[in-house]
C-alpha cells in the first residue's frame, strides 16, 4: 500500500540533545512538508520541500533541520536550539493537489 | 495575511443526528479549501477538496461541503451523525504561491451523544 510512514511513533530528548523524526513516502509525490501541532494551535509549517535536493523554511522553522537527498525522505531534526519541542509532528506529501498525512510522532522532554 | 477561522471549538450533537461545521477563510485569490479529520493520536484524513467548479463537494464518509465565495465560507455538512464521527476536524487553505502549504484553522472537536 502506498502512503507516507512516520517513526518513531514516540520520541524522548533529553536536554541539549538532537533529534531525527524520520518520514518516508511510497507515493512518488515531489512535495514533502513538515508541520507542528499544538493543543489549541492547530498545524504551524515547519519546513517544506518541492524537489530533491532544495527545501525552504516555514513559519515555525527556528530550532529546525531538514535534508532532502532523496525523494522518498524528508528527515527533521530538532535541535538542541528548540526550546520548547515537546509536541505532536505531522509530515506530510502532496499529490493531486491535495497533502496526504502520515500517522505523527509525539515528542517529549525528559 | 491569509487565514482560516473555525467558530466553534467544541461542538456536541446525537447520534443520527445532521451536523454542520463552520469555515470561514480569507484568501485574495481562488482558494484551495480542504477539510480533514483526525482522531487522537492520530494523522490527518483528508475529507474533501474544493478547487473549482460545482461549489457543493462530496467527500468520503458521507460528508459534503458547500464553497460560498460571498460569504468567504467552506462549512462541512453530514446528514446523520455517527458515533465513529466523533473526532477533531481541521478546514485548511492552500497557498500555491508558497509551495503549496497549507493554511489551517483551529480545529473543531465533535463528540457524539448516544
Amino acid at each position: 500500500d502506498g502512503g507516507i510512514t512516520q517513526s518513531p511513533k514516540y520520541l524522548f530528548r533529553k536536554e541539549g540533545q538532537n533529534v531525527t523524526l524520520s518520514c518516508e513516502q511510497n507515493l512518488n509525490h515531489d512535495a514533502m512538508y513538515w508541520y507542528r501541532q499544538d493543543p489549541g494551535q492547530g498545524l504551524r509549517l515547519i519546513y517544506y520541500s518541492q524537489i530533491v535536493n532544495d527545501f525552504q523554511k516555514g513559519d515555525i522553522a527556528e530550532g529546525y533541520s531538514v535534508s532532502r537527498e532523496k525523494k522518498e525522505s524528508f528527515p527533521l531534526t530538532v535541535t538542541s536550539a528548540q526550546k520548547n519541542p515537546t509536541a505532536f509532528y505531522l509530515c506530510a506529501s502532496r499529490g493531486d493537489r491535495a497533502q496526504h498525512f502520515g500517522d505523527g510522532t509525539r515528542l517529549s522532554i525528559l | 495575511a491569509q487565514s482560516v477561522t473555525q467558530p466553534d471549538i467544541h461542538i456536541t450533537v446525537s447520534e443520527g443526528a445532521s451536523l454542520e461545521l463552520r469555515c470561514n477563510y480569507s484568501y485574495g485569490a481562488t482558494p484551495y479549501l480542504f477539510w480533514y479529520v483526525q482522531s487522537p493520536g492520530q494523522g490527518l484524513q483528508l475529507l474533501l477538496k474544493y478547487f473549482s467548479g460545482d461549489t457543493l463537494v462530496q467527500g468520503i464518509k458521507g460528508f459534503e461541503a458547500e464553497f460560498k465565495r460571498s460569504q468567504s465560507s467552506f462549512n462541512l455538512r453530514k446528514p446523520s451523525v455517527h458515533w465513529s464521527d466523533a473526532a477533531e476536524y481541521f478546514c485548511a487553505v492552500a497557498k500555491y504561491n508558497q509551495g503549496g502549504k497549507l493554511i489551517f484553522g483551529q480545529g473543531t472537536e465533535l463528540s457524539v451523544k448516544p
